[in-house]
């Protein structure tokens, strides 16, 4: 049971470069999100998934899309990376639903990347 | 809107003493969801507590423990006798029923030295 996983662990693109963020999770959750961390920022939410098959706005969606492949993954796209999307990107999932009240977010590892 | 104010940006301490983290959050929803989670330098996130805003038990488990209090908006997070391998950045986390959203704070860095 891996939980949250994430691919790369580092990235480094140019500026107009694109790249996908993989993320896969073994929980049968049926949310997912991906967050952004930079420093002294916190986390914030880019885009999330509720459920298969629908995808929502965070926080901070302009120069991302996001991709509800099947239950298990959610990737997330960068078409034109910019220097100001460096960051640590955050993976995470969790059952949501019904058991809403209960719903405990999980994280995976975590990508690095940086935008020349 | 919901907001969660960590104003510790970094805390110090030497190994054994004890170290409260304050968090402080705003929320308009009468339930809500409260989280800590702990940030090693390794950088994964591991989850530590789930508190619900109708249970204002405080909670113990082991060095750690969580004080809520309903009445000054805030969720506070004590550990006991810190160990070096504490050392980490801790995040408190608000999460309001009307969404699936965490909305988190900025962030503690706590060095414990040896």
């Amino acid at each position: 049971n891996a939980g949250v996983t994430q691919t790369p662990k580092f990235q480094v693109l140019k500026t107009g470069q694109s790249m996908t963020l993989q993320c896969a999770q073994d929980m049968n959750h049926n949310s997912m999100y991906w967050y952004r961390q930079d420093p002294g920022m916190g986390l914030r939410l880019i885009y999330y998934s509720a459920s298969e098959g629908t995808t929502d706005k965070g926080e901070v969606p302009n120069g991302y899309n996001v991709s509800r492949l099947n239950k298990r993954e959610f990737s997330l796209r960068l078409e034109s990376a910019a220097p100001s999307q460096t960051s640590v990107y955050f993976c995470a999932s969790s059952e949501m639903g019904l058991a809403a009240s209960t719903d405990t977010q999980y994280f995976g590892p975590g990508t690095r990347l940086t935008v020349l | 809107a919901q907001k969660v104010t960590q104003a510790q940006t970094e805390i110090s301490v030497v190994e054994k003493e004890d170290v409260t983290l304050d968090c402080v959050y705003e929320t308009r929803d009468t339930t809500y969801y409260l989280f800590w989670y702990k940030q090693p330098p390794s950088g994964e996130l591991v989850f530590l507590i789930r508190r619900n805003s109708f249970d204002e038990q405080n909670e113990i488990s082991g060095r750690y423990s969580w004080n809520f209090q309903k009445s000054t908006s805030s969720f506070n997070f004590t550990i006991t006798a810190s160990q070096v391998v504490d050392s980490a950045v801790y995040f408190c986390a608000l999460r309001e029923t009307s969404g699936s959203r965490l909305t988190f704070g900025e962030g503690t860095q706590l060095t414990v030295n040896p």
